[in-house]
């Protein structure tokens, strides 16, 4: 079965330096990859995806990930923080098989930007 | 495009009492999505709609939680004799296809439970 790992539940940066949020999947098919933004008591926004194509994807904001499937990896980084960054990231899974009608999201990070 | 809709945004029950959630999805989007998320864990997958037809429920939804969509439109989680683990936020989401085909499902903001 699939599942998703987000390193690290909490992250600390600085304004102005570079944002590095980690995800490894475990899926026994290349799977489609997202990254959501949640803010305080809303709904989740999607950042970015990928599904085919070009591994390094461009999303909203100035964030991009790289899809590495010899690291099982779709790290998401941003080469300056803002403070309005400041959220819950979610990374998550699907696979590109029928009767697969869900994704499976990792646990998490939260992203504190310091003044 | 108005975004998925869903109210009420927050609940406060008592344990025993029945609530219900309505979620409004994106007019032309045929899938609708359940969601639980608790604090500091990411959205749980609970059920699914294509149309009116539920076509998978996770192990999660219990005999209690009942999901509905008539006529394909708008749908209904209702959790009969809440529980103080069934505290958590209800997330609706909807597609204009499959996940299994890269689209994207978009989120609604969430009804928060809160059972006491």
């Amino acid at each position: 079965a699939q599942s998703v790992t987000q390193l690290g539940s909490h992250v600390s940066v600085s304004e102005g330096a570079l944002v590095l949020l980690r995800c490894n999947y475990s899926s026994s098919v290349p799977p489609y990859l997202f990254w959501y933004v949640q803010y305080p008591n809303q709904g989740l926004q999607l950042l970015l995806k990928y599904t085919t194509g070009a591994t390094l994807v461009k999303g909203i904001n100035g964030f991009e990930a790289e899809f590495k499937k010899s690291e099982t990896s779709f790290h998401l980084t941003k080469p300056s923080a803002h403070m309005s960054d400041a959220a819950e990231y979610f990374c998550a899974v699907s696979l590109p098989t029928s009767g697969t009608y869900k994704y499976i999201f990792g646990t998490g990070t939260r992203l504190k930007v310091l003044a | 495009d108005t975004g998925v809709s869903q109210n009420p945004r927050h609940k406060i029950t008592k344990r025993g009492q029945n609530v219900t959630f309505r979620c409004d999805p994106i007019s032309e989007h045929n899938r609708l999505y359940w969601y639980r998320q608790t604090l500091g864990q990411g959205p749980e997958f609970l059920t699914y709609f294509q149309n009116e037809a539920q076509l998978e429920k996770s192990r999660l939804l219990s005999d209690r939680f009942s999901a509905e969509r008539p006529k394909g439109s708008f749908s209904t989680l209702e959790i009969q004799r809440t529980e103080q683990g069934d505290s958590a936020m209800y997330l609706c989401a909807s597609s204009p296809g499959q996940p299994s085909s890269g689209n994207t499902i978009y989120f609604g903001e969430g009804s928060w439970l809160t059972v006491v």
